[in-house]
């Protein structure tokens, strides 16, 4: 049974650098879901697919950000012009949209360290 | 508004000892999820509980238990005899919509 995936593990980058993240969902989940995790706090939310369809962003997902799922089954979230203060984990989750109960799974995240 | 509150920013016990982690919550929704999850030092968020807003038993599994108090808006997790590989970072959350609102979680230390 394969979980949800992330690539890359770990990223460090320069400020102003464009990053790119890759999460690959468990195959047959329709939703997908991008959190942001800073030192020391929970999860935000940032966005949420629905097969290609994205359907919510947060206000924390500012114009430097695009996330994409483009055939509904993986998505990427691209970072343009890195800030210090974009150093997260980057965690991706999905699910199935016919279970009631919003249990999401996660994957393993991407911890970005921008210099 | 949606809220988790998790008070107990660091807690550290001696093995063996029993530990509760405590989480109150805020919402609007009559219906809604309240999830436990377990973050070890590498990062990954690993499920332990759901329980939904009509199911107010008490769960126990192994050492972990959990008690719902909806009137008190508490959703508290009990460790039993600790160890040390239950040293981690422990968020609480609630579903609003379709999203994961969590606390910003407790540090828990399990000295040997």
């Amino acid at each position: 049974d394969t979980g949800v995936s992330q690539d890359p593990r770990h990223k460090i980058t320069k400020r102003g650098q464009n990053v790119t993240f890759r999460c690959d969902p468990i195959s047959e989940h329709n939703r997908l879901y991008w959190y942001r995790q800073t030192l020391g706090q929970g999860p935000e939310f940032l966005t949420y697919f629905q097969n290609e369809a994205q359907l919510e962003k947060s206000r924390l997902l500012s114009d430097r950000f695009s996330a994409e799922r483009p055939k509904g089954s993986f998505s990427t979230l691209e970072i343009q012009r890195t800030e210090q203060g974009d150093s997260a984990m980057y965690l991706c989750a999905s699910r199935w949209s016919g279970r009631t109960d919003n249990e999401q799974f996660f994957g393993p995240g991407t911890r970005l360290t921008v210099l | 508004a949606q809220k988790v509150t998790q008070a107990q920013t660091e807690i550290s016990v001696v093995e063996k000892e029993d530990v509760t982690l405590d989480c109150v919550y805020e919402t609007r929704d009559t219906t809604y999820y309240l999830f436990w999850y377990k973050q070890p030092p590498s990062g990954e968020l690993v499920f332990l509980i759901r329980r939904n807003s009509f199911d107010e038993q008490n769960e126990i599994s192994g050492r972990y238990s959990w008690n719902f108090q909806k009137s008190t808006r508490s959703f508290n997790f009990t460790i039993t005899a600790s160890q040390v590989v239950d040293s981690a970072v422990y968020f609480c959350a609630l579903t609003r919509d379709d999203k994961i609102i969590f606390g910003k979680g407790t540090r828990l230390h399990i000295l040997p």
